[in-house]
Formats: structure tokens, C-alpha cells, sequence
């Protein structure tokens, strides 16, 4: 079963308007998550590295006040997109390490389609 | 140049062929390699992690040359369910992951 679960996995909304992510681990406490964007046919591109109780980690060209992250907990990171535009219309997905156990791992969410309108 | 590097494809395969996807790393503190397989809009899933040493698993082999700065994946015996986009990924000590462009793969009856 799913160990990141990221909701919703679809949205429509008009511009405008804001829209939150949320990515939790389900089974384990992450400290760190990524959030990545992927425009059709091209890569995931990282866009932030979230850290639980500090500011996140941008990555260049990503605007941290249209893209807020907030990882107030071990298991919860959010992602807002702010005052979202047309162009913001992208599939976003989150991931989470697992540091427990033997072997470090890295675990997906399922995704988000944001469709702005 | 992008960090990593891919042919996108698509490589038009019959089943029971054997495919082999190459990619390029410029990256040279990269220290981890991954590859990647990714279904039309879904998250991406693990394959297998990459080795100088090369691992095979199963029908999957792959390869890393790092004096080259070069990964490679060979799939044999392909199944018409291997189609999917296959990802080539490099990642650091921290694994924040840069993800390769993707190949597409089309296996066909």
C-alpha cells in the first residue's frame, strides 16, 4: 500500500485563486520532503526541498512566495500555489525519505493535476 | 546542458526484443544513480539503483561508468508491459534527485 499519500489528486480552478497540496507519510515521520513539477513530456523538476520545522529549500527560479511550503509536522508537508495562473497548470508531486530501517528510502506521493483555467 | 541526459525516444519495439536506453550525467559529485519507470500520469517508480559494478534484476541490467559520466539500462525479452517512460535519475548524498528527461518505450505485439 502507499506509504505518501498527496491530495487531491486532481484540481480545476480558476486563476486567481490558491490552491493547497498536502503530502503525508503514512508509517513514518519525514523530515525531509521534495516537491517536484512536471509540464507534459518533459522531467520532474525539484522544486523545493521541504524540512520539517525550518524554512524550505528553493531551488533557482522557483518563486517561494507564489510557491509556499510549510512542514509544521513529521509527517505533513503542504504546498499552496498562490494566486495560480494558467501557466501553473502542471502535475505536481511530492516525495518523502524514510530514514528508519537498514536502507534509506525515498517514497512518491501519487501526484497532483493542477488544471487552472 | 542539462544535469542529466536522455534520448527521449519513443523506441518502437517488438515484444521478446531486447531495448537498451542510455544516459549522461555532467554532474560529476553526483553520487547515487537511479532508474526510474514512469506510466502516463503517474509518480514514478523505482526500477533498480545503478552500480559501477553493474546489477542485473531479472530481465533488467544496468550500468554505471563513472569516468564517463554515463548510465545505461538494457531490458530483455521485452513485454508489452514494460511500455512506459524510463527515467534516468542522479541523485546526492541528501537524495534530492535530478531526474532525467525520460525515454519513452513502446513495446508492440
Amino acid at each position: 500500500g502507499a506509504v505518501v499519500s498527496q491530495h487531491p489528486s486532481r484540481v480545476i480552478c480558476k486563476s486567481g485563486t490558491s490552491v493547497k497540496i498536502e503530502c503525508r507519510s503514512l508509517d513514518f515521520q519525514a523530515t525531509t520532503m521534495f516537491w517536484y513539477r512536471q509540464f507534459p513530456k518533459q522531467s520532474l523538476m525539484l522544486m523545493a526541498t521541504s524540512n520539517e520545522g525550518s524554512k524550505a529549500t528553493y531551488e533557482q527560479g522557483v518563486e517561494k512566495d507564489k510557491f509556499l511550503i510549510n512542514h509544521a509536522s513529521l509527517t505533513l508537508s503542504t504546498l499552496t500555489v498562490t494566486s495560480a495562473h494558467p501557466e501553473d497548470s502542471s502535475f505536481y508531486i511530492c516525495s518523502a525519505r524514510d530514514l528508519t530501517g537498514l536502507s534509506e528510502k525515498l517514497f512518491f506521493g501519487s501526484g497532483t493535476q493542477l488544471s487552472v483555467l | 546542458r542539462k544535469e542529466v541526459e536522455q534520448d527521449p525516444g519513443p523506441f518502437n519495439v517488438p515484444e521478446g526484443a531486447t531495448v537498451a536506453f542510455n544516459c549522461t550525467y555532467s554532474n560529476s559529485a553526483s553520487q547515487s544513480f537511479f532508474w526510474y519507470r514512469q506510466d502516463c500520469r503517474k509518480e514514478p517508480k523505482l526500477l533498480m539503483s545503478v552500480y559501477s559494478s553493474g546489477n542485473e534484476d531479472g530481465r533488467f541490467t544496468a550500468q554505471l561508468n563513472r569516468a564517463s559520466q554515463y548510465i545505461s539500462l538494457l531490458i530483455r525479452d521485452s513485454k508489452l508491459s514494460d511500455s512506459a517512460t524510463y527515467l534516468c535519475v542522479g541523485g546526492d548524498s541528501s537524495y534530492k534527485l535530478i531526474f532525467g528527461s525520460g525515454t519513452r518505450l513502446l513495446v508492440r505485439p
